[in-house]
């Protein structure tokens, strides 16, 4: 079935460094793929998508490009801040009726000052 | 500002205690999802319907949760009797009916049983 393989956590950086969290899809049908953020006690919010390969997303400063031929949607940030602290999820949705959308695990980061 | 608005924010309540969840989605959506969230389990579905029928609710133990969409506006997620173990943080979330577009979440109703 359809799945989402995330890079396993926690990540620690220093602020200013890069950021990159692995993130890998099942090639079934043609899914969209989004980045979701999650800060303390909040809920998931939507961080960028790509519905289509070669597609780029960013917001924020975060990047990630729908990799078609690596079934890949890899999220990176040049300079991370201390306010990027949280959990991220990579998810899927299926086409088609059932549209059910698949997390990954998620990804904490902690950036240090 | 149009979002997934929860109820209650916070639960809690005995084992054996009877709860109700309550989601209302965001105007003109018409999928909604039940997820759970905690730290062992991370993220897992437990239901979610399309026009307020219910396409799948395999992740849910159907002995003691239920979910219904009485109308377009209103997502209950109830568990009867709860047990210490559904301690958890649940979440809705709701999406439009275009198609492979993102969900929109609620801010979550973290639920303890004690």
């Amino acid at each position: 079935g359809d799945s989402v393989t995330q890079m396993e956590g926690p990540v620690t950086l220093s602020e200013e460094a890069f950021l990159t969290i692995n993130c890998t899809y099942t090639a079934t049908g043609y899914p969209s793929l989004f980045w979701y953020v999650q800060y303390p006690g909040e809920g998931l919010q939507l961080l960028l998508k790509a519905t289509k390969a070669d597609d780029k997303g960013s917001n924020k400063g975060f990047e990630a490009t729908y990799r078609k031929e690596t079934t890949s949607f890899h999220l990176e940030k040049g300079s991370v801040q201390v306010s990027d602290s949280a959990v991220y999820f990579c998810a899927r949705v299926s086409s088609g009726s059932a549209r059910q959308l698949t997390f990954g695990s998620g990804t904490q980061l902690t950036v240090l000052p | 500002d149009a979002r997934v608005t929860q109820t209650p924010r916070h639960k809690v309540t005995e084992m054996g205690q009877e709860v109700t969840m309550r989601c209302q989605p965001i105007l003109g959506h018409n999928t909604v999802f039940w997820y759970r969230q905690t730290m062992m389990q991370g993220l897992e579905l437990l239901a979610y319907f399309r026009n307020r029928a219910p396409l799948d609710d395999s992740g849910m133990p159907k002995d003691r949760f239920s979910a219904e969409m009485p109308d377009a506006t209103l997502a209950t997620l109830k568990i009867q009797p709860s047990e210490p173990r559904d301690s958890a943080v649940y979440f809705c979330a709701s999406g439009p009916p275009a198609e492979n577009t993102e969900a929109f979440f609620g801010q979550g109703t973290r639920l303890t049983v004690v």
